[in-house]
């Protein structure tokens, strides 16, 4: 029972350079989010997916985009990467219509951006 | 503002050294407070979800309870493997949205 998969784990990009985030569960969990982890920060969401087909922005969008492809995927997409965008990326899922119902989450990816 | 704060920012204890971790929250409504362990170079774990102010909720040498205000993550005897990060999310009402304050970093020494 794998829970949420991210792929890759580690990247490292240049300035300038785009990449893809990918997320995968396997609860069929309605709700997927994207966060992104920074010391002293906490977790900020970045976009959310309350259901298949739509999409909302977060706390701090600016600079990503993301698609929901299908109820079990939802990726994060990084189009021009800036130094700021360094940081631990963690996707998550849940049952969000539900009281009561807890994000889980992937193991992240650690993206640096030089 | 709906808004999760967590105190202390970091905490280190002896093995055995009983403690409480705070997490205070300012929502409007309470859909769910939610707590999670995170090991280092891990997504967070989630521990206890708490709805109702009065409820507890017991893991080995853990136990979560909630007022209408605040929550408690009490560590009973702990020992040097309970070391974590302690996150507090809420779900606020009306959204899909999660709140995570920024964690209580624990060190249990042996």
């Amino acid at each position: 029972n794998a829970g949420v998969t991210q792929t890759p784990k580690f990247q490292v990009l240049k300035t300038g350079q785009s990449m893809t985030l990918q997320c995968a569960q396997d609860m069929n969990h309605n709700s997927m989010y994207w966060y992104r982890q920074d010391p002293g920060m906490g977790l900020r969401l970045i976009y959310y997916s309350a259901s298949e087909g739509t999409t909302d922005k977060g706390e701090v969008p600016n600079g990503y985009n993301v698609s929901r492809l299908n109820k079990r995927e939802f990726s994060l997409r990084l189009e021009s990467a800036a130094p700021s965008q360094t940081s631990v990326y963690f996707c998550a899922s849940s049952e969000a219509r539900q009281v009561n119902s807890p994000l889980h989450f992937g193991n992240g990816t650690r993206l640096t951006v030089t | 503002e709906d808004q999760v704060t967590q105190s202390p920012e970091a905490l280190r204890l002896q093995e055995g050294e009983s403690s409480s971790l705070n997490c205070s929250y300012t929502v409007s409504g309470l859909r769910g407070l939610f707590w999670y362990r995170q090991d280092p170079g891990k997504g967070p774990e989630f521990l206890f979800t708490l709805y109702s102010a009065g409820e507890e909720k017991e893991k080995e040498r853990l136990k979560a309870t909630l007022t209408k205000k605040e929550s408690f993550l009490h560590i009973t005897a702990p020992k040097p493997e309970d070391s974590a990060t302690y996150l507090c999310a809420v779900q606020a009402p009306g959204t899909y949205k999660y709140i995570f304050g920024t964690g209580t970093r624990l060190k249990v020494l042996a």
